[in-house]
């Protein structure tokens, strides 16, 4: 069985400032990919990135990025320069390839909170 | 772009009553997936459908039946609602076997109350 967490329930940053939200996963696939979404208060689920487990960089979308520790089976997002629009909540999630579907397993979410 | 588009947007039902909630999607896309979310958590897999004609059931598929009666279409039924059933329920859609590495995408989500 897979499992994906996020230890972090609530974090707040200063407007401008990085932020890194903590994700770690279990898995005994080789294969497998992990993406992040964002929720704002709205409600929707907006893709933000992806990374495959073989993947040689870290993945990498505009502001955002993946700070990808295979062996410690860690996929933290960064955040460079926060804007207010950031505070939302934001899900881990892994999908699993051997299973029929491309099913994902969603980690509890960390609540980003921007300051201005 | 209308995406994947969810009907109703919200919806107050009393125990017992049925009701449908329907995922459109013109993505053409092959797997189509429902999900439910509860205050403070993540979403959880209730059913999946990797083509027309075809369901299976996710993590918790309890008290839900679903049909895929049309590719672009994927409807999530309540046959008797109960109060745990309490939830915002998301639709979301994706490419078939080869595209492992592509995003789902979701709808805007329907709030349901049961009452």
């Amino acid at each position: 069985a897979q499992k994906i967490t996020q230890t972090q329930p609530g974090m707040f940053v200063q407007e401008k400032e990085a932020v890194t939200l903590d994700c770690t996963y279990d898995t005994s696939d080789p294969s497998y990919g992990l993406f992040w979404y964002k929720q704002p208060s709205s409600g929707e689920m907006i893709f933000l990135i992806y990374q495959g487990s073989y993947d040689q960089q870290n993945a990498t979308e505009g502001r955002y990025s993946l700070n990808f520790q295979k062996a410690r089976k860690s996929a933290n997002l960064v955040i460079s320069a926060s804007q207010l629009g950031d505070s939302a909540m934001y899900f881990c999630a892994m999908r699993d390839p051997y299973n029929a579907g491309n099913m994902l397993t969603f980690g509890g979410g960390t609540r980003l909170m921007v300051k201005p | 772009n209308a995406g994947v588009t969810q009907t109703p947007k919200f919806r107050v039902l009393k125990t017992g009553q049925s009701m449908t909630l329907l995922c459109a999607q013109d993505m053409n896309h092959e797997y189509m997936y429902w999900y439910r979310q509860d205050p403070g958590m993540g979403l959880r897999l209730i059913h999946y459908s990797v083509g027309e004609g075809t369901t299976a059931k996710g993590e918790v598929p309890d008290g839900y039946n679903v049909s895929r009666l049309k590719k672009q279409n994927f409807l999530l039924g309540l046959e008797s609602a109960a109060p745990s059933q309490t939830s915002v329920y998301f639709c979301a859609s994706s490419y078939g076997a080869d595209g492992g590495n592509q995003p789902q995408h979701f709808g805007d989500g329907t709030r349901l109350s049961i009452l």
